[in-house]
């Protein structure tokens, strides 16, 4: 069966320092990959996706991520991170049929920022 | 563009109560549409999804029940709350054709609090 683990529940990283989230995914086939943010109280925004194609996608607010298929990851990264990135990630893989769309969520992982 | 709406935005019931949570999409037709659970610290749980109007999956056996009476309405619903339906309940959308499989949008959410 599919799942998705975030081995980090929690990261705190320093204002303009990198950072890197994890993502390891249990798939048979080509996996549908997302990356998603919530600020507390709000909504998921998806930041990017990945379906097929060029392994390192570029999504918004400057994130980007890397499919490595001999790692089973999806690790989302960002250069340099501000303290408006404070909030928690989920990454999402494509589950079942493409006619239904579900996707299985990882547990998140919530990223501080220190000033 | 597409939006979708949820309401109410909070909202406090006492145990035994009904419920009834809407969720609207605006800007497309014929959506998927899901409605999602998330517990406090916790990831997000499917709840149901729906590929049309009037078909309705339910992935959980719960106190809930969804219903599709109009196509971009979806609708969350229980006869007798309980202590344990209080969460954060996350709608989204997907479009259900094309090259977005998978790829779903969620509303601003409503929390629920169970007394």
């Amino acid at each position: 069966a599919q799942s998705v683990t975030q081995p980090d529940i929690h990261i705190t990283v320093s204002e303009g320092a990198s950072l890197e989230l994890r993502c390891n995914y249990s798939y048979g086939a080509t996996p549908y990959l997302f990356w998603y943010v919530q600020s507390p109280g709000q909504g998921l925004q998806l930041l990017l996706k990945y379906f097929s194609g060029d392994t390192l996608v570029q999504g918004i607010k400057g994130f980007e991520a890397e499919f490595k298929r001999s790692q089973s990851s999806f690790n989302l990264r960002k250069p340099s991170v501000h303290w408006s990135d404070a909030a928690e990630y989920f990454c999402a893989v494509g589950h079942g049929s493409s006619n239904t769309g579900k996707l299985i969520f990882g547990q998140g992982t919530t990223l501080q920022v220190k000033p | 563009s597409q939006t979708i709406h949820q309401w109410p935005a909070t909202l406090v019931q006492p145990v035994g109560s009904p419920l009834s949570l809407e969720c609207t999409v605006e800007g497309t037709s014929n959506p998927n549409l899901y409605w999602y659970r998330q517990a406090a610290g916790r990831g997000l749980q499917l709840l149901f999804y729906s590929v049309g109007i009037g078909q309705i999956s339910s992935e959980v056996p719960q106190n809930l029940s969804a219903s599709r009476p109009q196509d971009r309405q979806f609708i969350l619903s229980s006869k007798k709350l309980l202590l344990s339906d209080s969460g954060f309940y996350l709608c989204a959308w997907m479009r259900s054709s094309g090259l977005s499989s998978y790829e779903q949008y969620f509303g601003p959410g409503t929390r629920l609090t169970v007394t």
